[in-house]
């Protein structure tokens, strides 16, 4: 079986803080992959990244940066110096290898404040 | 290029009628997929269409759920007798599909259902 667990429901910061979205996974596959969206208020889930299992690299995109780690299950988001802009909620996601649904972590909802 | 456009946008029912919520997927794309989004459930998966066929299903709540897909295109999602715990924003994706399986699913606004 499969699961995502996002532990934070709910992260409050100030523009321009660093804010880290925490992503942990369960799933017996070797080969699976994980992916991270972004639902802003207006409601519609936007695609932000996916990441192999085979691929441990981290990969950084403008502010956002993913840390992957097999070894802890782990698949973190981190916004740099965030924006109000930034306030949604963020769902980690799995898939397994051959399969097609996603499993998806509750979401972390984030409030960025002037 | 467009994106998933589901309709209608918001959708309001009483007990007991059925609905059909529509799903355009993005042109090309091959699987399409039906999740839920609810306050107490989050986001769980419905169905899965690989073309018109549906290999997946084992996201349907009860009988009372169907969908169907037709040239490859265009879904609809239909639940008889709505109940009040039908209430949730229906949300549908697409993908291509490699040799390495689906790819990243990109999803539509959603339908707001609400079962009075």
């Amino acid at each position: 079986a499969q699961k995502v667990t996002q532990a934070q429901t709910e992260i409050s910061v100030v523009e321009k803080e660093d804010v880290t979205l925490d992503c942990v996974y369960e799933t017996r596959d070797t080969t699976y992959y994980l992916f991270w969206y972004k639902q802003p208020p207006s409601g519609e889930l936007v695609f932000l990244i996916r990441r192999n299992s085979f691929d441990e690299q981290n990969e950084i995109s403008g502010r956002y940066s993913w840390n992957f780690q097999k070894s802890t299950s782990s698949f973190n988001f981190t916004i740099t110096a965030s924006q109000v802009v930034d306030s949604a909620v963020y769902f980690c996601a799995l898939r397994r290898g051959a399969g097609n649904m996603l499993t998806f972590g509750g979401g972390t909802r984030l409030m960025v404040k002037p | 290029g467009a994106g998933v456009s589901q309709s209608p946008s918001n959708k309001v029912t009483e007990k007991g009628k059925d609905v059909e919520l529509r799903c355009d997927p993005i042109s090309g794309h091959t699987a399409l997929y039906w999740y839920r989004q609810s306050l107490g459930q989050g986001l769980e998966f419905l169905i899965y269409f690989q073309g018109n066929s549906a290999p997946d299903k084992s996201g349907l709540p009860s009988d009372r759920f169907s969908a169907e897909r037709t040239g490859g295109s265009v879904s609809t999602l239909t639940i008889q007798r709505t109940q009040q715990e039908d209430s949730a924003v229906y949300l549908c994706a697409s993908s291509l599909i490699s040799s390495a399986g689906p790819n990243e699913q990109f999803f539509g606004p959603g339908t707001r259902l609400t079962v009075l």
